[in-house]
């Protein structure tokens, strides 16, 4: 049972550099999302998507984009990295909204 | 106003000791409700939903009273593993909109 597995763990760029951080689930949930944790801090949403063919903009969307490319994959990218996106960054997918999320153990990215 | 509020912590406490987290949510509107914890640098897990009526799982009891739109999570017998921070959580009314408080960090102490 994978659940929400996430890809890559770990990563370092430089500013300015692109990116994309990789979502699936196999549990198949209708909505996935996208977290970011600074250190010390709750998790922020970033966008969400509550089916496959829609996305939202949550708390804090600027310098993101998504794509939901089907029901399992949600992806996220840093067009141009930026220092201030330093964070750890949770996917987690959800069947319906009465349901509690699932994380996947986070992408960890530093940009220098 | 936040649409979740929690005790800001640390809480400190011994082995044994009983520790009561509080949470308190705005939008009446809410339709579901848990508590999450998450180890340090590690992704959020669920702990247990919260009932109307309070449940019960072996140390922990979660009650909600949604007329105070309050929500507690209640720890007995504290061990060494419990520390932690722990996430209360609510569900939105009608749409996607999960709200995660900030979390209580809870230190237990041998």
């Amino acid at each position: 049972n994978a659940g929400v597995t996430q890809t890559p763990k770990f990563q370092v760029l430089k500013t300015g550099q692109s990116m994309t951080l990789q979502c699936a689930q196999d549990m198949n949930h209708n909505s996935m999302y996208w977290y970011r944790q600074d250190p010390g801090m709750g998790l922020r949403l970033i966008y969400y998507s509550a089916s496959e063919g829609t996305t939202d903009k949550g708390e804090v969307p600027n310098g993101y984009n998504v794509s939901r490319l089907n029901k399992r994959e949600f992806s996220l990218r840093l067009e141009s990295a930026a220092p201030s996106q330093t964070s750890v960054y949770f996917c987690a997918s959800v069947d319906s909204s009465y349901q509690p999320q699932h994380f996947g153990d986070g992408t960890r990215l530093s940009i220098l | 106003r936040k649409e979740v509020e929690q005790d800001p912590g640390p809480f400190n406490v011994p082995e044994g000791a009983t520790v009561a987290f509080n949470c308190t949510y705005s939008n009446s509107a809410s339709q579901s409700f848990f508590w999450y914890r998450q180890d340090c640098r590690k992704e959020p897990k669920l702990l247990m939903s919260v009932y109307s009526s309070g449940n019960e799982d072996g140390r922990f009891t979660a009650q909600l009273n949604r007329a105070s739109q309050y929500i507690s999570l209640l720890i007995r017998d504290s061990k060494l593993s419990d520390s932690a921070t722990y996430l209360c959580v609510v569900n939105g009314a009608g749409g996607f909109k999960t709200i995660f408080g900030a979390g209580t960090r809870l230190f237990v102490k041998a």
